[in-house]
């Protein structure tokens, strides 16, 4: 069992749809990031969080570090949107790496 | 400001040879990383670099694969000789401070390495 699981593992929504995107870990972890790629693009950094929530244009990311869970909200999704989200968490201490999930590949149709 | 940059983009070569994939991090960011992804799972940590020093090589699989960062800026990934089970993308991410400290990671584009 990966220490870093998602789901769902695809997603296909319609345009303007609420989109959900879940993790769970099973380590102690520092932080945890949720990171994107487009087709064919690099990976870019959406989100590094610890506790809370954070809000970024239509992106949500929340954690409960007693249910060790994340979620990654999209509001009102758009074709371009689609991409592959990965969760990832950084270890406490003195681990530096990052350890990911599978990722989530998401189409959102028009 | 310039991104993180792997060099090739691309690389195809027979099982049994050798390949050298290059990253460029960003200018002033201490800490380099390498991942893979092979196809069908998660990417993995292979290694980091603080400078030109290994913090942390953990990942690597098996002593075919030789990394180094001389001088502190870019790094090379040697994988000498190369077997089928290499194949996959190859990340290069950087950073100013590691990420215990609270900084994020900037990933270069990847190498996708295919041995036939």
């Amino acid at each position: 069992k990966n220490e870093v699981e998602q789901s769902p593992q695809n997603l296909t929504a319609q345009e303007g749809e609420f989109i959900t995107i879940n993790c769970s870990y099973s380590v102690g972890i520092s932080a945890l990031h949720w990171l994107q790629q487009h087709p064919g693009g690099g990976i870019v950094s959406l989100f590094m969080l610890s506790s809370g929530k954070k809000k970024h244009g239509r992106l949500i990311a929340t954690i409960n570090i007693q249910e060790k869970h994340s979620s990654l909200h999209i509001t009102a999704s758009h074709p371009r949107d689609s991409a592959v989200y990965i969760c990832a968490v950084s270890a406490g201490g003195s681990n530096y790496k990052l350890t990911f999930g599978k990722g989530t590949l998401l189409t959102v149709n028009p | 400001e310039a991104g993180v940059t792997q060099f090739p983009s691309h690389s195809v070569i027979e099982k049994g040879q050798t390949v050298t994939l290059r990253c460029d991090p960003i200018s002033g960011h201490d800490n380099l990383y390498w991942y893979r992804r092979v196809m069908g799972k998660e990417i993995k940590f292979l290694l980091h670099f603080v400078k030109e020093s290994k913090q942390d090589e953990s990942g690597m699989p098996n002593n075919r694969f030789l990394a180094e960062r001389t001088g502190g800026t870019y790094s090379t990934l040697k994988v000498q000789p190369a077997e089928l089970e290499d194949s996959g993308v190859y990340f290069c991410a950087s950073s100013p401070r590691p990420l215990a400290e609270g900084d994020t990671q900037y990933f270069g584009p990847g190498t996708r390495l295919t041995v036939l």
